[in-house]
């Protein structure tokens, strides 16, 4: 059973400062995996998606890394501003249509 | 450019009573999913709608019921509410393209449920 996993559940930073968010999952048989953006009181908003052939995609500050041998994926975080405080989940998608997902990490970038 | 809309925002109820959330898009997806949050955890879903007139059971399907109405709606229904149902719920919709090129999920802002 694929298991999502997000360290640390809190993280609180400096503005400015470059900054990483860590996401493992057990099963390596992926379609893609997704980082979203959750706001307090609001729903998610997507932020980047891997496919399982991609090793990396970039937005903007934002850079996604994917290795599925390791199970792993980061998201990388350039120049933090007080902007991009929310909490930051993370989900893979083994089998159609569903998608498995991290309890996320709430990220405060303090001013 | 509403994209999904979910009714109503917050809602409380008495155990044992039944209410219906309703999901509308308005981006033609194929796919429409309902979820629930709950403090701590991931988001884990209740059931999801491949296409119009499909419904399949997901993580999490007890004490639920769900109509995929048409394309855009897709509503999910508790018969007889429970406390353990307290929970966010989100719903969630996406164009699963074919050959294996998957879209992002779009969600709305949520339904804040209390049951009593």
């Amino acid at each position: 059973k694929q298991e999502v996993t997000q360290i640390p559940a809190a993280l609180s930073v400096p503005e400015g400062e470059n900054l990483v968010l860590n996401c493992s999952f057990t099963d390596s048989a992926i379609y893609n995996l997704q980082w979203f953006r959750q706001d307090p009181g609001k729903g998610l908003t997507s932020l980047l998606l891997i496919q399982s052939s991609q090793r990396e995609q970039t937005s903007g500050r934002l850079n996604a890394s994917l290795d599925k041998s390791s199970g792993r994926s980061t998201l990388y975080i350039a120049a933090s501003q007080p902007g991009d405080s929310a909490t930051y989940l993370c989900a893979v998608k083994n089998s159609n249509y569903q998608l498995i997902w991290g309890a996320g990490t709430k990220l405060i970038i303090k001013p | 450019n509403a994209g999904v809309t979910q009714t109503p925002k917050f809602q409380v109820l008495k155990t044992g009573q039944s209410m219906t959330l309703q999901c509308a898009q308005d981006m033609n997806h194929n796919s429409m999913y309902w979820y629930r949050q709950d403090p701590g955890m991931g988001l884990r879903l209740i059931y999801y709608s491949a296409s119009e007139g499909t419904t399949d059971k997901g993580e999490v399907p007890n004490g639920y019921n769900v109509s995929r109405l048409n394309k855009r709606e897709f509503s999910l229904r508790l018969e007889s509410a429970a406390p353990s149902q307290t929970s966010v719920y989100f719903c969630a919709s996406s164009e699963e393209a074919a050959g294996r090129i998957y879209q992002p999920q779009h969600f709305g802002d949520g339904t804040r449920l209390s049951i009593l």
